[in-house]
């Protein structure tokens, strides 16, 4: 299984401002995607993270918003870019591994973003 | 689009009752179906799967059949324990491997002792 750290775990960020939230994977995994939780709401899929090239957005997500790196095959990062009270959430990477017997996505334990 | 509901919750039980946590779902294709857990202070853990219609995930006490006809995934489990409290989510995908996931709003059970 892969084991998956974010950074950080939580800020609290001034609107208008930028946050880089960074996803480190302690092995190679073959794809990787941004998630967002919105408070007492589901988790929503924002991009896909492409090792070498532009990330695959989500529709209702935009690159200028929230650009994504992923410069190698364990390490990602999403920035929040201008936000805004509305950005307020919980921010998840996940990887896609080979587990025990099939393909599994596995989840970081999340960045807990507050807008003020 | 795909989409997944979940039964409204929080659903509060006893210990040692029977849990249904009820799961449908909308796809063009033939998904994957999938419930995660997220238990207090954790990360989203895989709970089960199943990739083909009829049939049952199971773990840790817990049960799933993939009904095709009631496009239906409803989570089952005889006796609940108190560790069982955690927010449990239903989720799909279109394609096998576990990508892209689209999930339901979670529901939050409490188990008291």
């Amino acid at each position: 299984s892969a084991v998956i750290s974010q950074k950080p775990s939580r800020d609290i960020c001034q609107r208008g401002t930028s946050l880089t939230i960074q996803c480190q994977v302690d092995s190679q995994v073959t794809m990787m995607f941004w998630y967002r939780q919105q408070p007492g709401q589901s988790l929503t899929l924002i991009a896909t993270a492409n090792q070498g090239s532009e990330a695959t957005y989500e529709s209702g997500f935009v690159i200028d918003k929230f650009p994504i790196s992923r410069p190698n095959l364990t390490f990602s990062t999403l920035t929040v870019s201008n936000m805004s009270p509305e950005d307020s959430s919980i921010y998840l990477c996940s990887v896609v591994s080979y587990g025990d017997i099939f393909y599994e996505q596995y989840f970081g334990p999340g960045t807990r973003l507050t807008v003020t | 689009g795909d989409s997944v509901t979940q039964m409204e919750g929080p659903v509060t039980l006893s210990e040692e009752a029977f849990l249904t946590i009820n799961c449908t779902y909308t796809a063009t294709g033939y998904p994957s179906l999938f419930w995660y857990v997220q238990y207090p202070g954790e990360g989203l853990q895989l709970l089960l799967k199943a990739t083909k219609a009829d049939d049952k995930g199971s773990n840790k006490g817990f049960e799933a059949t993939y009904r095709k006809e009631t496009t239906s995934f409803h989570l089952e489990k005889g006796s609940v324990q108190v560790s069982d409290s955690a927010v449990y989510f239903c989720a799909l995908s279109e394609i096998e491997g576990a990508q892209k996931l689209v999930f339901g709003q979670g529901t939050r059970l409490t188990i008291n002792p």
